[in-house]
């Protein structure tokens, strides 16, 4: 079955830092890969996915991810961290079976420090 | 505005007291499906719905209903609530598609008590 491990339920940067928000991956047929995010108080918006084609996956908001299948990996980076990007951030596959379900992992919370 | 639309927000009934969530979407989204976040968890799919009339069960399913009468319309339905499905609930549309985007509402957190 499906799963995905995002490693670090909570992680800290200072403002202007390298934010580094890790997630793999296990799927049995080519993944569908999303990372959301969730302000306080709201639903999920996606920030970026990747469906097969550049594997260097460019969002909103100056983030990126990047495709690795041999690592199994979907990692979401932005060179700068802002105020603003204090959320908790979930990353999602879709993939095997019929059903066309988000598999989400269980969320890392970013706090942004001045 | 394109959006996924929950109501209530906010709620919080006794056990036992049957309760309906609705959410409506006007993207003309074929699918839609519930979730439920609780922390540490995530998000788990409680049912999707592929089409008007087609509804099945996703990992959560036990002591909610759905229907799909209208392609806008998918309710989530607690016959009985029970303290366990303390949750803040998320119903989702998106076009038919494995790559295509979810669009979630706004959430409904609910307390039974």
């Amino acid at each position: 079955a499906q799963s995905v491990t995002q490693l670090g339920s909570h992680v800290s940067v200072s403002e202007g830092a390298l934010v580094l928000l890790r997630c793999n991956y296990s799927s049995s047929v080519p993944p569908y890969l999303f990372w959301y995010v969730q302000y306080p108080n709201q639903g999920l918006q996606l920030l970026l996915k990747y469906t097969s084609a550049a594997t260097l996956v460019k969002g909103i908001n100056g983030f990126e991810a990047e495709f690795k299948k041999s690592e199994t990996s979907f990692h979401l980076t932005k060179p700068s961290a802002h105020m603003s990007d204090a959320a908790e951030y979930f990353c999602a596959v879709i993939g095997e079976g019929g059903s066309e379900k988000l598999v989400f992992g269980k969320g890392t919370k970013l706090t942004v420090n001045p | 505005e394109a959006q996924v639309t929950q109501n209530p927000r906010y709620l919080i009934t006794v056990t036992g007291k049957k309760l309906t969530v609705t959410c409506s979407q006007n993207m003309n989204h074929e699918y839609m499906s519930w979730y439920r976040q609780d922390p540490g968890l995530g998000l788990r799919q409680i049912y999707y719905s592929m089409n008007v009339e087609v509804t099945d069960k996703g990992d959560v399913p036990e002591g909610y209903k759905v229907s799909r009468k209208e392609k806008r319309n998918f309710p989530l339905i607690l016959e009985s609530p029970s303290p366990n499905q303390t949750s803040l609930y998320f119903c989702a549309s998106k076009q038919r598609g494995m790559g295509t985007e979810a669009f979630f509402g706004q959430g409904t957190r609910l307390t039974v008590v």
